[in-house]
């Protein structure tokens, strides 16, 4: 079993949709989480930390899941902005998920 | 406040030369890590390093790559004898002593093996 799982995708979706991205991962006593972005050969960037109580940040929204070891980000009313592959990352030694890929269409 | 600086931004080696790649992280930054990511692909955890000290290299090619990050001067990875497989970007990121922080990337390495 990979460290940490997503499925790549792609999400395909019209602008305004609501979208979801899970990410699970094997190691039980991970503490840190978060998710970046990357636009198409570009560096990530971090998008938001991933907190215990869940967290959200304008029209994100991330969620931990520490029974099931799954994090999420929900992302609503989706702009054309919002395309681009969205990673998501584990532990202190920074363990990268595949990435997800999302494309907004108007 | 620089960010984290990866030099050269392009690099093109024959095959059987060596590549060397330099990062230099963020002021009072003390983690290193290095990914490489092919075309269309995922980040690939390569290895982890702090001041002096390997903390995980299990993402290292057993052979031809080596990496460093000396007490002076920038994190170093190292790929010996490349190959055309060898191209691909190569992001560093880098991030401070406090646990749970998040860390920050440079622009990447682009390398060509011809």
């Amino acid at each position: 079993r990979k460290e940490v799982e997503q499925d790549p995708g792609p999400f395909n979706v019209p602008e305004g949709a609501t979208v979801a991205f899970n990410c699970t991962y094997s190691n039980s006593a991970s503490q840190s989480f978060f998710w970046y972005r990357q636009d198409c050969r570009k560096e990530p960037k971090l998008l938001m930390s991933v907190y215990s109580s869940g967290n959200e940040d304008g029209r994100f929204t991330a969620q931990l899941n520490r029974a099931s070891q799954y994090i999420s980000l929900l992302i609503r009313d989706s702009k054309l902005s919002d395309s681009a592959t969205y990673l998501c990352v584990v532990g202190n030694d920074m363990r990268f998920g595949a990435g997800t890929r999302l494309t907004v269409k108007p | 406040n620089a960010g984290v600086m990866q030099n050269p931004r392009h690099l093109v080696r024959r095959r059987g030369q060596e590549a060397r790649l330099r990062c230099s992280p963020m002021k009072g930054h003390s983690h290193v890590y290095w990914y490489r990511q092919l075309p269309e692909e995922g980040l690939k955890f390569m290895v982890y390093l702090q001041k002096e000290n390997i903390i995980d290299e299990s993402g290292m090619p057993k052979e031809r790559f080596s990496a460093e990050f000396p007490k002076e001067g920038p994190s170093i990875l190292r790929i010996q004898q490349v190959v055309r497989g060898d191209s691909a970007a190569y992001f560093c990121a880098s991030s401070p002593e406090t646990m749970n922080t998040e860390a920050f990337f440079g622009q990447g390495t682009r390398l060509t093996v011809v």
